[in-house]
């Protein structure tokens, strides 16, 4: 079974780092893209970041010079490091694969004083 | 960046009634590859999402039949042939042919 499991989420003061990690199984992560896509609170969802197998990596422009994706094959692991947070980055984090057809549970990220 | 309009954005339909979204896009989703890479998400309330269609019109794994996508260029559409109650949450298009892949607004469909 394909299964997507996130963790690293918290609550995190305005200028302060998080790091977020998938880690994945039941299929092989290294022949996938991996992205992460969150969902403010009462808002839609947002492509955040995306890297493929391999490793071009893409992100979205809020967040572009703020956050750096990464991946592990070797751990079957995605992972998210987030710097500089601002207010605006509150939202549930998800890990997906490839073009989202599979998605994690989430991972609340909190950024308020 | 390409931006994706749904409509309509609230969408109450009576249960064994059809339901249709549609999804326009800012430039044609064709990409160079020949692919149009449109697909549809569903998010039920305290859930992640879950992809339903993918490349315009194929059904992924475990999705009712019920649930078809069409649509070409910048128009798309999905359709529900009889609501169900477990049909109930927020639908999104999302394109990813253009980076930034981009989401629809979401449409929230419940129920009359």
């Amino acid at each position: 079974e394909v299964q997507l499991v996130e963790s690293g989420g918290g609550l995190v003061q305005p200028g302060g780092s998080l790091r977020l990690s998938c880690a994945a199984s039941g299929f092989t992560f290294s022949s996938y893209g991996m992205s992460w896509v969150r969902r403010a609170p009462g808002k839609g969802l947002e492509w955040v970041s995306f890297i493929t197998s391999s490793f071009t990596i893409y992100y979205a422009d809020s967040v572009k010079g703020r956050f750096t994706i990464s991946r592990d094959n070797a751990k079957n692991s995605l992972f998210l490091q987030m710097n500089s947070l601002r207010a605006e980055d509150t939202a549930v984090y998800y890990c997906a694969r490839g073009f989202a057809a599979t998605w994690g549970q989430g991972t609340m990220v909190t950024v308020s004083s | 960046d390409v931006v994706m309009t749904q409509s309509p954005l609230s969408l109450p339909v009576t249960l064994g009634q059809p339901a249709s979204i549609s999804c326009r896009s800012s430039q044609s989703l064709v990409h160079s590859d020949g692919n149009t890479y449109l697909f549809w998400f569903q998010q039920r309330p305290g859930q992640s999402p879950r992809r339903l269609i993918s490349k315009v019109s194929n059904r992924d794994s475990g999705v009712p039949d019920r649930f078809s996508g069409s649509g070409s260029g910048t128009d798309f559409t999905l359709k529900i042939s009889r609501v169900e109650a477990e049909d109930v949450g927020v639908y999104y298009c999302m394109q990813g042919t253009h980076w930034p892949y981009t989401f629809g607004q979401g449409t929230k469909l419940d129920i009359k």
